[in-house]
């Protein structure tokens, strides 16, 4: 079982820039939720995806987006960065949030 | 809206000793509560939830609604609990919130 995974480990991109994280479930596991955790604090829920479908949504503006595939692996997208968008970007999986994968750095210089 | 607040940014405590990480929440209904940790260098993980009212690596957490507190107890800390601390609620259909941890340093 390789847990849930995410890539790329680190990112550095600049201001106004558009970014793409992505995430794989644990094998079997069809809910996919992404969260933002700004240094000192703790993780703020961004987007729930369930059997490809969006099934909730955090306080995020709408430069914000995701999407779920046919194999549950999703993909999270950020347009037009800000410096305020530096953080590390953590994928769940499975409604319960039990499994985290170790997450993207995100440096929006 | 819900709300989770942890009083202390960073908890000392000698080994031995006893550990209670506060938590407190703010929700009208019947919420889950949960307790994540995070050891250096390690991924976020799911300690405990209330609605099992287990026991992991010697901690507990009682919720006490009249209080609107979810504290996590250990009585006797050990080194390898120093980590940070996360409790999380998750309001009926809605998703999960978290506080803003609470760094644990167990001393020799």
């Amino acid at each position: 079982d390789a847990g849930v995974t995410q890539s790329p480990t680190h990112l550095i991109k600049t201001r106004g820039q558009h970014v793409t994280l992505r995430c794989s479930p644990i094998s079997g596991h069809k809910s996919v939720s992404w969260y933002q955790q700004v240094l000192g604090q703790g993780p703020q829920f961004i987007f729930q995806y369930y059997e490809k479908e969006e099934r909730g949504r955090g306080n995020f503006p709408d430069r914000f987006s995701a999407r779920q595939f046919p194999n549950y692996s999703s993909e999270l997208n950020v347009n037009a960065l800000l410096l305020g968008d530096s953080a590390l970007y953590l994928c769940a999986s499975s409604p319960g949030a039990r499994h985290f994968g170790a997450g993207t750095r995100l440096s929006v210089l | 809206a819900q709300r989770v607040t942890q009083p202390e940014k960073l908890l000392s405590v000698f080994k031995g000793a006893p550990v209670e990480l506060k938590c407190n929440y703010s929700y009208s209904g019947s919420p889950e509560l949960f307790w994540y940790v995070q050891y250096s260098r390690q991924r976020l993980q799911l300690l405990l939830r209330h609605i099992s009212r287990e026991s992991i690596k010697g901690f507990t957490a009682d919720l006490n609604k009249g209080e609107t507190s979810f504290h996590l107890k250990k009585p006797f800390a050990q080194e390898e609990d120093s980590a940070m601390y996360y409790c999380a609620l998750r309001a009926y259909g809605q998703n999960f919130v978290f506080g803003p941890g609470t760094r644990l340093s167990v001393l020799p």
